[in-house]
């Protein structure tokens, strides 16, 4: 059975940072490209990130760029997400997810989500 | 970027009664390698997001086959035959031909009359 299980979200001041983490288990995490999305309280889907399988490629949201940093540990089959400069309008549940082939080029898709974790940027 | 418009935002329906949710996209979804990377997504209240749909028309397992999806190009459609009392909650669809970014539909909440 697939799990990814996500953790590290706190409430945080404005310009704070915050290191996000995703546990998987169930299959082959070497094998996949992952993926932050995000959902702001009673608001859609933005995806946030992504990163290859190797971990060698990367790419941002532009609400993000300069700001966060996705990396992996194949070794551990973790996913994280460096959080620096948070913003109240980064106040969100973070989900990470499993895409549905190594690369991250085209293709996207998710076929499993964790089950969030609660990021709250507040004074 | 990829625009995803959803309608309707809100969808009332009465419980057995079939239901049609309407995706748009900006530009067209057709991938060079002849897929279409069309998906939708089901969110109930106070949990994350589930696949119920790939590449336009493929149910994921666990899926019901009272939820079915369509179309082509730049318009899709998602369709539950006869609405159960589970199938509450918010859908979404994604498109992951052109990204980054990634991109979602707005969301429709579909609730019980």
């Amino acid at each position: 059975e697939v799990q990814l299980l996500e953790s590290g979200g706190d409430l945080v001041q404005p310009g704070g940072s915050l290191r996000l983490s995703c546990a998987t288990s169930g299959f082959n995490f070497y094998n996949r490209a992952m993926s932050w999305v995000r959902q702001a309280p009673g608001k859609g889907l933005e995806w946030v990130s992504g990163i290859s399988s190797s971990g060698a490629d990367t790419n941002y949201a532009d609400s993000v760029k300069g700001r966060f940093t996705i990396s992996r540990d194949n070794s551990k089959n973790i996913l994280f997400l460096q959080m620096n400069g948070l913003r109240v309008d980064d106040t969100a549940t973070y989900y990470c997810a499993k895409q549905i082939v190594p690369s991250l080029s085209g293709r996207g898709d998710f076929e499993e989500w964790g089950q969030g974790t609660l990021v709250i940027v507040s004074s | 970027d990829v625009v995803m418009t959803q309608s309707p935002l809100s969808l009332p329906v009465t419980l057995g009664q079939p239901a049609s949710i309407s995706c748009r996209s900006s530009q067209s979804l057709v991938h060079s390698d002849g897929n279409t990377y069309l998906s939708w997504f089901q969110q109930r209240p106070g949990q994350s997001p589930r696949r119920l749909i790939y590449r336009v028309s493929n149910r994921d397992s666990g899926a019901p086959d009272r939820f079915s999806g369509s179309g082509s190009g730049t318009d899709f459609t998602l369709k539950i035959s006869r609405v159960e009392a589970e199938d509450v909650g918010v859908y979404y669809c994604m498109q992951g031909t052109h990204w980054p970014p990634l991109t979602f539909g707005g969301g429709t909440k579909v609730e019980i009359k």
